[in-house]
């Protein structure tokens, strides 16, 4: 199956910096999602994202299908911004949504 | 709006008992997902239900059943409980929403352990 591997694992920000997350992914794919996990469990979908950028406020992402990666940017940090974030993708068809998961990377932001 | 509703929140089973986890969606989503995550791990599919009336294996479907019992619900059982089963569960649904992308949203999510 197809494996994701997300780098950096761990990344501590003061209140106010940039991050750059990084997701690649094995083969091709027509669903590619991230999403960030918050201290409580919960987990929020982020982006859909299997090409192209798109942006949401602080937060953007970029995914370059033909290379096989994503990126997500996280501009001027807020400890709200700290949790698990996880990129996740799925195939064509009938596996469109079944998603295959990164093992994340923890961001811990500081005030 | 609930979204999707997960229950129990938290259980402790003894190993050999079975549980059902319950799952249910009010979306109108035709797609549900279980999965499961471990500490220091991503999650990881156990069963999925494309449409209402299928379901099928995702990567780690050993131990485990699942039902479609319509649209909205989708429960997954385990028929007899073991340490390597402690987990956190999550239920999701998902809905192919044309231009705007997919929408993929979880449940809060069942802390249980198997002692």
């Amino acid at each position: 199956g197809i494996q994701v591997e997300q780098s950096p694992p761990d990344l501590i920000l003061q209140e106010g910096a940039n991050s750059t997350l990084r997701c690649n992914f094995s083969d091709s794919v027509n669903n590619l999602q991230w999403f960030h996990q918050n201290p409580w469990g919960q987990l929020i979908n982020l982006f859909y994202i299997p090409s192209g950028t798109k942006q949401n406020g602080r937060l953007s992402a970029t995914t370059v299908a033909t290379e096989r990666y994503s990126l997500l940017y996280i501009s001027s940090s807020q400890t709200t911004d700290s949790g698990v974030y996880f990129c996740a993708v799925g195939g064509g068809g009938t596996s469109y949504g079944k998603l295959t998961f990164g093992q994340g990377t923890i961001l811990t932001v500081h005030p | 709006n609930a979204g999707v509703t997960q229950t129990p929140k938290f259980q402790v089973l003894k190993t050999g008992q079975s549980m059902t986890l319950q799952c249910a969606q009010d979306m109108n989503h035709n797609s549900m997902y279980w999965y499961r995550q471990d500490p220091g791990m991503g999650l990881r599919l156990i069963y999925y239900s494309a449409s209402e009336g299928t379901t099928d294996k995702g990567e780690v479907p050993n131990g485990y059943n699942v039902s479609r019992l319509n649209k909205r619900e989708f429960s997954l059982r385990l028929e007899s409980a073991a340490p390597s089963q402690t987990s956190v569960y999550f239920c999701a649904s998902s809905e192919a929403l044309g231009r705007q992308g997919y929408g993929y949203t979880f449940g809060s999510g069942t802390r249980l352990t198997v002692v």
